[in-house]
């Protein structure tokens, strides 16, 4: 099966702009989730999503960060205005409704902001 | 909150040595506890995990067992191979719905 796809790979934008990352789950996978992974840190959830209904968001910046999954499938995830911090990769993962606990990760995408 | 604390790296091992990394864990209830793997240039790939005390999880041989007495889930490897270079990531989840809570990661490099 087709594994977790985001886009773009990389990303090099100046302080103050936008950009907007998207993710395809596996097919099937009820929960998706964006993850951000600064350099030397652990993976570190922003939000979650079942379906198209959001589970948990309390780690995402809302004043800067915002994401959705419309249909319940793929999603994006935008940062606007970005800042000097959110240089980092952002990981896509999901799984299955009734996994007992595997997540699926993408190849991720790196954000340089200078 | 839940958190997993794993041993600083970077480890540096020669091929064929035996392999250890640290993890201990916080949380509420009892979670399932997981290894994680980012070879270089790839995405995180499960590498086992145990759903309960005393399970033990292996995997590609690595083995790491449940230790509920001491928080605990290391990740032991008896003979390394330069292809086991990665970052490793210890993780657990607690009980439903509930995302991955990952520690810092521990950059393995095996030479020949």
């Amino acid at each position: 099966e087709a594994g977790v796809a985001q886009s773009p790979r990389y990303k090099i934008i100046e302080k103050r702009q936008s950009v907007a990352f998207w993710c395809n789950p596996i097919s099937g996978h009820a929960t998706l989730y964006w993850y951000q992974q600064i350099l030397g840190q652990g993976p570190k959830l922003l939000i979650q999503f079942q379906n198209n209904g959001v589970v948990d968001d309390s780690q995402l910046p809302k004043d800067r960060f915002s994401a959705e999954r419309l249909k319940g499938v793929d999603s994006t995830l935008k940062i606007q205005p970005a800042k000097l911090e959110d240089s980092a990769v952002y990981l896509c993962a999901s799984s299955r409704l009734d996994s007992t606990g595997e997540l699926f990760f993408g190849e991720g995408s790196r954000l340089t902001v200078l | 909150g839940d958190s997993v604390t794993q041993m600083e790296g970077p480890v540096t091992l020669s091929e064929e040595a035996f392999l250890t990394i640290n993890c201990t864990y916080t949380a509420t209830g009892y979670p399932s506890l997981f290894w994680y793997v980012q070879y270089p240039g790839e995405g995180l790939q499960l590498l086992l995990k145990a759903t309960k005390a005393d399970d033990k999880g292996s995997n590609k041989g690595f083995e790491a067992t449940y230790r509920k007495e001491t928080t605990s889930f290391h990740l032991e490897k008896g003979s390394v191979q330069v292809s086991d270079s990665a970052v490793y990531f210890c993780a657990l989840r607690n009980s439903g719905n509930t995302p991955l809570v990952f520690g810092k990661g521990t950059r393995l490099s095996v030479i020949a």
